[in-house]
């Protein structure tokens, strides 16, 4: 089915340990973004893309790196997981307008 | 001061009746905005989006912006249990996107 998928959907890991959050989108789309979401702040802008080699940082980038090779995927690496980093994570797209759309999320635990 | 700010609620209002969710932004130069619906435990879909002063219609959602106070609300008539879930307002700036805190509106049967 066409639209944007995110695996794991759950994942636990431990302090200090790497994890990649993958994000996969069928439309196409130009731009990708990564929010997190945690009680009490809502939604917060990690990193974006606007195209395939071409990502920028957000408003919370500190301990995530992004790569974006194929325009259709656009993974997020916590490069040594805290624990300040358990949240939900949502991966969007857009094509051209500001219309976003988002996957089904990841709940990451770091323990 | 936060880029957008939503009062988080809870609001409850009774089947059939109005509810009305506000959101306020600090870019003047902000030129469009959305509301995004999510509900617990699922991702944020959009439900409705405004770019000039004035109102919006689809359905029972009304958009309704005010670029001079800088506030953007939501209107639902006609509530129904199903709209029982959190708001979300959302202001891009540039690339970049900012989203209120969001409201929690419970619709009672």
């Amino acid at each position: 089915d066409a639209g944007i998928t995110q695996s794991p959907r759950y994942k636990i890991t431990e302090t200090g340990r790497q994890v990649t959050l993958m994000c996969h989108q069928t439309w196409s789309h130009s731009y990708m973004f990564w929010y997190r979401q945690d009680l009490g702040h809502g939604l917060r802008l990690i990193y974006y893309s606007a195209a395939a080699d071409i990502t920028d940082k957000g408003e919370v980038p500190d301990g995530y790196v992004v790569s974006r090779s194929k325009t259709e995927n656009f993974p997020l690496t916590l490069e040594s997981a805290t624990r300040s980093q358990t949240s939900v994570y949502f991966c969007a797209s857009i094509l051209s307008s500001y219309e976003q759309y988002f996957g089904p999320g990841t709940r990451l635990t770091v323990t | 001061q936060k880029e957008v700010e939503q009062n988080s609620g809870p609001l409850s209002v009774p089947e059939g009746a109005i509810a009305s969710l506000n959101c306020t932004y600090s870019d003047r130069g902000s030129q469009s905005f959305f509301w995004y619906r999510q509900y617990s435990g699922k991702s944020p879909e959009l439900i409705m989006f405004i770019y000039s002063n004035g109102d919006k219609e689809d359905g029972r959602f009304t958009a309704q912006l005010n670029k001079a106070s800088q506030y953007v609300s939501l209107l639902i008539r006609d509530s129904q249990p199903s709209d029982s879930a959190t708001y979300l307002c959302a202001v891009p700036t540039g690339n970049q996107f900012y989203f209120g805190t969001g409201t929690s509106l419970t619709v009672i049967p």
